[in-house]
């Protein structure tokens, strides 16, 4: 298997313009996440997915976030519209179950100006 | 909700030197730890994890932790560091339930030759 797949690597955008990221999960893998990471608040849970269904959103920032899995093999993360603030390297991570090992994509390096 | 703390956001050390990075957890009745590591531009990669049994928990590249749990602490430990093991190093913790896992804010390795 390839791991875990984002695309793209590196987004750069404007602000007010709408940004989607996405990932493809290890096949089989029914855990999938979405993480933010940034220097001052360092690695943060936005939400994840268990058999493609929302289970904690708790951490999304605010309704301009919004994720989605249509099936087992691919997941979205969108921004809409998107801010400076929300430049930050997005992760998305897949597991097998309950406490098994949670596999990071490289990351998308999202930058808005 | 589990919670986790790392002490240190950097730790520089020598070559060959050993080295502590220190993690406490918020207390709990079930607790699984883990530690993560984050080389430059990558996504985060298992080191070892703590689910039950022995205190004593073994992970790659010659890495291992020890569960405390009067002194709620999981720090990972290595004898001797080589320059290839600086990176970012993440502990991680969750209470069990639908597996959300919380991260301590890094803490940078910094091996000097």
């Amino acid at each position: 298997d390839a791991g875990v797949i984002q695309s793209p690597r590196h987004e750069v955008t404007e602000m007010g313009q709408e940004v989607t990221l996405r990932c493809k999960p290890i096949s089989g893998h029914d855990y999938l996440f979405w993480y933010r990471q940034t220097m001052m608040r360092g690695l943060e849970l936005l939400i994840y997915f268990n058999n493609n269904v929302p289970i904690d959103d708790s951490g999304m920032p605010e309704d301009r976030f919004s994720a989605k899995m249509p099936n087992a093999s691919f997941s979205t993360l969108k921004i809409q519209p998107s801010e400076p603030r929300d430049s930050a390297v997005y992760f998305c991570a897949s597991s097998s179950g309950v406490y098994t090992e949670a596999f990071f994509g490289q990351g998308t390096r999202l930058t808005v100006v | 909700a589990q919670s986790v703390t790392q002490l240190d956001s950097q730790v520089p050390v020598f070559e060959e030197a050993p080295v502590e990075l220190r993690c406490n957890y918020s207390s709990s009745v079930s607790v699984y730890l883990f530690w993560y590591v984050q080389y430059p531009n990558q996504g985060l990669q298992l080191l070892l994890k703590y689910l039950s049994g022995s205190t004593l928990v073994k992970g790659i590249n010659g890495f291992e932790a020890e569960f405390n749990k009067s002194q709620t602490s999981f720090h990972l430990r290595k004898p001797s560091v080589h320059i290839s093991d600086t990176a970012e190093y993440f502990c991680a913790g969750s209470s069990g339930g639908y597996q959300k896992v919380t991260f301590g804010i890094g803490t940078k390795l910094q091996v000097i030759p």
